[in-house]
């Protein structure tokens, strides 16, 4: 079973950083695309970003690229969001997920709330 | 920017079957989009109910089921039932490695 866990959300200031991890089980890790959705409070979901299996290839939404940057250590089965000159709208609950929707489906962690806020 | 579509909300009876699409706002969806469904009851993470069109995730019932409806991707859940009162969402691939989800639907169940 697929097993994801998010960590490092928390509060922080408008123009302040954050980094989000999430630590991978049960799943060959490194052969798996993985995103990142987040959820802004009584808002739908929105997809963030993508990176590939490899590390190789990363692509972001409009509303988070140049701030945002996904990264991955497949030695630690680790996926990382690195956020940046954060705002207020970027206040969201962080899902991250296995991201296969086109041939194995997406799994979803439980999700770490953001808060940016003076 | 082509954006998602979904009905804001619905209303089945129970034991009633109701179909939710998601479309563009410009253009038509195909199999070519990828299309999942997910649903979401408050104050939990999502869960996978269709991917890439019509295959159903592990676990989910055939109760429902995905599928192209003209230029739209559909959920269909026949046979509602009360626990399935929750958010709807649809994703769709854009191209470029770029995916957009739709505003998502709430089913009231009644």
């Amino acid at each position: 079973e697929v097993q994801l866990l998010e960590s490092g959300g928390g509060l922080v200031q408008p123009g302040g950083s954050l980094r989000l991890s999430c630590a991978a089980s049960g799943l060959t890790f490194s052969r798996n695309d993985m995103s990142w959705v987040r959820q802004a409070p009584g808002k739908g979901l929105e997809w963030v970003s993508v990176i590939s299996g490899s590390g190789g290839s990363a692509y972001y939404a409009d509303s988070v690229k140049g701030r945002f940057t996904i990264s991955r250590d497949n030695s630690k089965n680790t996926l990382y969001l690195q956020m940046n000159s954060l705002r207020a709208e970027d206040t969201a609950v962080y899902y991250c997920a296995k991201w296969v929707p086109a041939v194995q489906g997406v799994s979803w962690g439980q999700g770490t709330l953001v808060t940016v806020s003076s | 920017q082509t954006v998602v579509t979904q009905e804001p909300s619905f209303s089945v009876s129970p034991g009633g079957t109701v179909t939710l699409t998601c479309g563009l706002s410009s253009g038509s969806i195909s199999t070519s989009y990828y299309p999942s469904w997910f649903q979401q009851t408050p104050g939990q993470a999502p869960r996978t109910l269709i991917y890439s069109t019509n295959t159903r995730s592990s676990g989910v019932p055939d109760r429902f089921s995905g599928s192209i409806l003209g230029n739209k991707a559909a959920l269909t859940i026949t046979g509602a039932q009360a626990d399935d009162e929750s958010h709807y969402y649809c994703v769709v691939y854009m191209g470029s490695g770029i995916w957009v989800f739709g505003g998502g639907t709430k089913l009231t169940v009644l």
